[in-house]
């Protein structure tokens, strides 16, 4: 059985870069893609980016320019970083396995962490 | 972007009742969505694939249908853990979630 497990600062301040790590257990990493989601009071669920297991990366447009997502599969996790973070980044933040029906076209999330609450403030 | 909007945002019933919730894309998207339930203080669980697949241990009064822009989630009989919001995701990038559906007990 998959488990994933989001650490990380629950508190960040305005410019600054919020940082998590995601805990993969019961599946190899280096298989299937990884990915992050947020869960903000003003847009609802958001999909952040994934990682596939070569390390190629997909970052959602409205995002781009402030996301890093990075693969370490020696400690078979991942990582988020969100740069230049305001109030508006304030939300629960999902680490989650994306799987695939018959091709990338057919992609859900099969599996999440319990996700970690992270406000920006100062 | 393509947008999803879900209808409606909340919708009250009891145990035994049958609900549907809609699921609106801005553009043709085919069958490339996704269901999912959420409770609160939980992540959302996967249900629905390729808009009418059931994910394995989902149980079958969840239904899904539709393509092209329109979808709909059905539920034919109610459950008391039933009771929980839930989301359509368009299912390729960029993965864009519907603003949700409560469904509370009447």
């Amino acid at each position: 059985q998959v488990q994933l497990q989001e650490s990380g600062p629950g508190l960040v301040k305005p410019s600054e870069t919020l940082s998590l790590t995601c805990t993969v257990s019961g599946a190899s990493i280096n298989s299937n893609y990884w990915s992050w989601i947020r869960q903000t009071p003003g847009k609802g669920l958001e999909w952040i980016g994934y990682i596939d297991y070569s390390g190629t990366t997909n970052y959602s447009p409205s995002l781009k320019s402030r996301i890093s997502i990075r693969l370490d599969t020696s400690k078979t996790q991942f990582s988020l970083k969100l740069s230049s973070v305001t109030p508006a980044d304030t939300g629960i933040y999902f680490c989650a396995r994306m799987d695939l029906y018959n091709s990338i076209w057919f992609s859900y999330f099969d599996s999440w962490g319990q996700g970690t609450l992270v406000t920006v403030s100062s | 972007d393509i947008q999803m909007t879900q209808s409606p945002s909340s919708l009250s019933a009891s145990v035994g009742d049958r609900v549907s919730i809609t699921c609106r894309a801005s553009q043709n998207i085919n069958k490339y969505l996704n269901w999912y339930q959420q409770k609160p203080g939980k992540a959302p669980k996967f249900l629905i694939y390729a808009a009418s697949s059931l994910q394995s241990g989902v149980p079958s009064r969840f239904n899904g249908s539709g393509s092209g822009t329109d979808f709909t989630l059905t539920i034919s009989s109610l459950q008391p853990e039933d009771f929980a919001t839930y989301y359509c995701q368009k299912s390729y990038t960029p993965y864009t979630f519907g603003q949700g559906t409560k469904l509370e007990v009447k």
